[in-house]
């Protein structure tokens, strides 16, 4: 089976840089995913990870540590649209994703 | 235009009836896949299917049942709906294969159904 944790709510200030974390446990392991989630609306896809390191991709950047079974997600330069949910979600052998509860980030002024 | 559709966005029930919850796609994939939403609990699978012929369970099917009328369509039914299916219903889809993105899933904009 698979378990994956991560906070869930986060506060931040505009301008700033937040770290939200997660951790996974899992039978099998074929990459992770990060998504981005506006409340009532559809997730949509912010990176992928498979090998061990740091993605970046503008103000996101997504880093993986395999042998610690633990992915962060890095938002710089905080924008008030950045409010949102975020979720973690491990993709297994089977190619099928698990997703966390989510991390509700709530971006102040 | 929107790649995935779901129909209805918004659906009132009551415990017993039948509903059918319909997803489409244009983005020519082969997999489509229908999770539920619950606060604090995530996104679950309920059942997925790889291509037309192919349907499978996913975390929590029971109470629900799928139909793939083809690539493009994906429909959920809740045969005697109850008020614990009151959730977020997403439809979503991805290509198959490995690659640069993992097969990212693509996901419809919801159905929020309540049933009382």
């Amino acid at each position: 089976g698979q378990n994956i944790d991560q906070p869930t709510e986060m506060t931040a200030t505009e301008g700033a840089i937040v770290q939200i974390n997660c951790t996974y446990q899992t039978s099998g392991f074929n990459g992770l995913f990060w998504y981005q989630q506006h409340a009532g609306e559809a997730p949509t896809f912010l990176s992928y990870n498979v090998l061990d390191g740091l993605e970046e991709k503008g103000r996101f950047s997504s880093f993986l540590s395999r042998s610690k079974g633990y992915s962060y997600l890095l938002l710089k330069e905080l924008q008030m649209k950045d409010s949102a949910s975020y979720l973690c979600a491990v993709k297994n052998a089977g190619n099928m994703l698990t997703f966390g509860g989510g991390t509700r980030l709530m971006v102040k002024p | 235009d929107a790649d995935v559709t779901q129909t209805p966005r918004n659906r009132i029930t009551k415990t017993g009836k039948r509903i059918m919850l319909e997803c489409s796609q244009t983005k020519g994939h082969d997999r489509m896949y229908w999770y539920r939403q619950d606060p604090g609990l995530g996104l679950r699978l309920i059942y997925y299917s790889f291509d037309v012929k192919d349907i499978n369970k996913g975390e929590i099917s029971d109470g629900y049942s799928v139909s793939r009328q083809a690539q493009a369509k994906f429909s959920l039914s809740l045969e005697s709906a109850i008020p614990n299916q009151t959730a977020l219903y997403f439809c979503a889809t991805s290509a198959a294969g490995l690659g640069q993105g993992g097969e990212t899933q693509y996901f419809g904009p919801g159905t929020r159904l309540l049933v009382l």
